[in-house]
């Protein structure tokens, strides 16, 4: 079946400008997981969705928003973004919740803020 | 609060020679601790979880609870196994599972 798929692929933003990032999990999967992967930070957790609700939220700015639709697609959102937010931002799937342990991941969406 | 630690960032070891990547942990209940990996310009997969036990692409590592450490280990490096490597620690309770700041690996031929 299909992996997990992230689009935009790339994209190139300017400071103040928002941005809509989309992911579609694996077909039967209802957790979405989002991650902000940096060089200096690793892999920092965003927020996980399940069944259209947010579960949990890691430590990042109001700016950082998500959805996640009924038929399990996820969106997320930075507002007013700022140079420190170009980053690879991860979604990963999975079937019954993040803390399961196998989460499957997507290609990712590279953000540069210019 | 749940945090896992990658002490080395970076880790070069010549094809041939043992390579044990270092994971630590700190967590209040009963750990369940992953390894994740990712190939350049591949996806992040996981390469191995400890309540499996198993062996895979030659890598083990255990849990040592004593001294919350989950090290990765293999005894022959690989070419193949240049990659950045993540240990991850779930935290049910918080949905998520908690990464370390991963360990690039460079075999070197």
């Amino acid at each position: 079946k299909a992996g997990v798929t992230q689009t935009p692929r790339y994209l190139i933003k300017t400071r103040g400008q928002q941005v809509t990032l989309s992911c579609s999990p694996i077909s039967g999967h209802r957790s979405v997981s989002w991650y902000q992967q940096t060089p200096g930070q690793g892999l920092q957790f965003l927020f996980e969705y399940f069944s259209e609700t947010q579960r949990n939220k890691g430590n990042f700015p109001g700016r950082f928003s998500g959805r996640q639709f009924s038929n399990s697609r996820s969106e997320m959102n930075v507002s007013t973004l700022e140079l420190g937010d170009s980053a690879l931002y991860l979604c990963a799937s999975d079937t019954g919740g993040a803390g399961t342990g196998e989460l499957f991941f997507g290609e990712g969406s590279r953000l540069t803020v210019l | 609060a749940q945090r896992v630690t990658q002490p080395e960032k970076l880790l070069s070891v010549f094809k041939g020679a043992p390579v044990e990547l270092k994971c630590n942990y700190s967590y209040s209940g009963s750990p369940e601790l992953f390894w994740y990996v990712q190939y350049s310009r591949q996806r992040l997969q996981l390469l191995l979880r400890h309540i499996s036990r198993e062996s895979i692409k030659g890598f083990t590592a255990d849990l040592n609870k004593g001294e919350t450490s989950f090290h990765l280990k293999k005894p022959f490096a690989q070419e193949e196994d240049s990659a950045m490597y993540y240990c991850a620690l779930a935290d049910y309770g918080n949905n998520r599972l908690a990464f370390g700041k991963g360990n690039q690996v460079v075999v070197i031929p």
